[in-house]
């Protein structure tokens, strides 16, 4: 069970768009649409962006926005603001029946 | 409102045993699959448990045989026992809830505030 592949960092200006990649495997991201991802600020618990690939909970803004191609999922983040610099991570359930978090990507708004 | 709040969480010998409780409010934890995910010190979120659909489990491969999930209907709490405790087990321990049974749907929503474990000598 090793950890979904995503990178380490990404930056941008406030107002444009980054997108996180998350890389996995049949086994996971490219067998089921169980793809969620998280959002985390320093000393706070997690909090849910997007799940089931690309559905948005209700209060999250619409700028964040969730896809996947094959075993590559991406999480899209639009009209940069300066409170999105956080960790975040993807998950995705697997084959056996447990799930899987990718290392995490730490979001630098320039 | 939909609130999870674990506690137990300590300091304690490598070797030795602890037990984490994460009491839930706002739902029923009978009806949703709930999980145990933790975080070491500076590092990236890890899934340990499940505890899904009556009374199925399944566990990560780094804890499986030495942790057991649990439910307490009664109580509305998930639980953690941990035995023979390593150092590398060290880290912040949360409470998430999974999607309800049947809604075809997987998520992690809401998240306690998490519980530090520490396994030192």
């Amino acid at each position: 069970q090793s950890a979904l592949t995503q990178p380490a960092s990404v930056s941008g200006s406030p107002g444009q768009s980054i997108t996180i990649s998350c890389t996995g495997t049949s086994s996971d991201v490219g067998g089921y649409n169980y793809v969620s991802w998280y959002q985390q600020h320093p000393g706070k618990a997690p909090k849910l962006m997007i799940y089931d690939v690309s559905n948005r909970p209700s209060g999250v803004s619409d700028r964040f926005s969730g896809s996947k191609s094959g075993n590559t999922a991406s999480l899209t983040i639009s009209g940069l603001q300066a409170e999105d610099e956080a960790d975040y991570y993807c998950c995705s359930y697997t084959s056996s029946t447990t799930w899987m978090f990718g290392g995490g990507t730490k979001l630098t708004v320039l | 409102e939909v609130q999870l709040v674990e506690t137990g969480g300590g300091l304690i010998q490598p070797g030795g045993s602890l037990r984490l409780s994460c009491a839930a409010s706002g739902f029923s934890v009978s009806n949703n699959y709930m999980n145990w995910v933790r975080q070491a010190p500076g590092r990236g979120l890890e899934w340990v448990s499940v505890f899904y659909s009556g009374s199925s489990t399944s566990y990560a491969d780094s804890v499986k045989g030495r942790f057991t999930i649990s439910r307490d209907n009664s109580k509305n709490t998930l639980y953690l026992q941990m035995n023979s405790l390593r150092a590398e087990d060290t880290a912040i321990y949360y409470c998430a809830r999974g999607a309800r049974y049947g809604s075809g749907e997987d998520w992690f929503d809401p998240w306690g505030q998490g519980t530090l474990v520490t396994v030192s000598s």
